[in-house]
């Protein structure tokens, strides 16, 4: 198993509609864990934080499931300037951090 | 305005030839970190610095070299770049370790001749 896997996409997905993504990971001694935004070409942003106790910030939710080891994204009422590659990010613990390969999502008008 | 900065944005090179990439950041971050990405392998880390003085190897370390002379700069050295060094290069920062948010710079789009 990779050590964090993400569905490379693309997601072409409604301008309005919730969009999902899943992200999981190898390690279930796992520490912490992100997701970063990325537009092309440009450097990586913090979306989220992901907590045990799930994570909600307007539009957009993470979740954590250890026993499952995955993360998750989900983006309600999404708009055209959601279109970007979304990356799963991992402390493995002893500061080995793995991002993933990304997600991308395009929002068609 | 808080940031991490890069130099060069773009540099066109030759087998052999050293260079250095120059990272440097303002938020008095002591954890930072070299990342390189490219198509189809994502970001992977090269090296790593927890403190002034202290680096250490990331994930695909091997022929780069890094200092952390002063808490603020974290250089990344080439000394004989090779075409498969031809990647986008990232410098990010954090407040104190890989657990907390890291801050990236813009890249460095670096091709190896």
């Amino acid at each position: 198993r990779k050590e964090v896997e993400q569905d490379p996409g693309p997601f072409n997905v409604p301008e309005g509609a919730t969009v999902a993504f899943n992200c999981t990971y190898s390690n279930s001694a796992s520490q912490s864990f992100f997701w970063y935004r990325q537009d092309c070409r440009k450097e990586p942003k913090l979306l989220m934080s992901v907590y045990s106790s799930g994570n909600e910030d307007g539009r957009f939710t993470a979740q954590l499931n250890r026993a499952s080891q995955y993360i998750s994204l989900l983006i309600r009422d999404s708009k055209l300037s959601d279109s970007a590659t979304y990356l799963c990010v991992v402390n493995m613990g002893d500061d080995k951090i793995i991002f993933g390969k990304g997600t991308r999502l395009h929002i068609l008008p | 305005e808080a940031q991490v900065t890069q130099n060069p944005r773009y540099l066109i090179t030759v087998t052999g030839k050293k260079l250095t990439v120059t990272c440097s950041q303002n938020m008095n971050h002591e954890y930072m970190s070299w990342y390189r990405q490219d198509p189809g392998l994502g970001l992977r880390q090269i090296y790593y610095s927890m403190n002034v003085e202290v680096t250490d190897k990331g994930d695909v370390p091997e022929g780069y070299k890094v200092s952390r002379k002063e808490k603020r700069n974290f250089p990344l050295i080439l000394e004989s770049p090779s075409p498969n060094q031809t990647s986008l290069y990232f410098c990010a920062s954090s407040l104190s370790s890989s657990y907390n948010e890291q801050f990236f710079g813009p890249g460095t789009r670096l091709t190896v001749l």
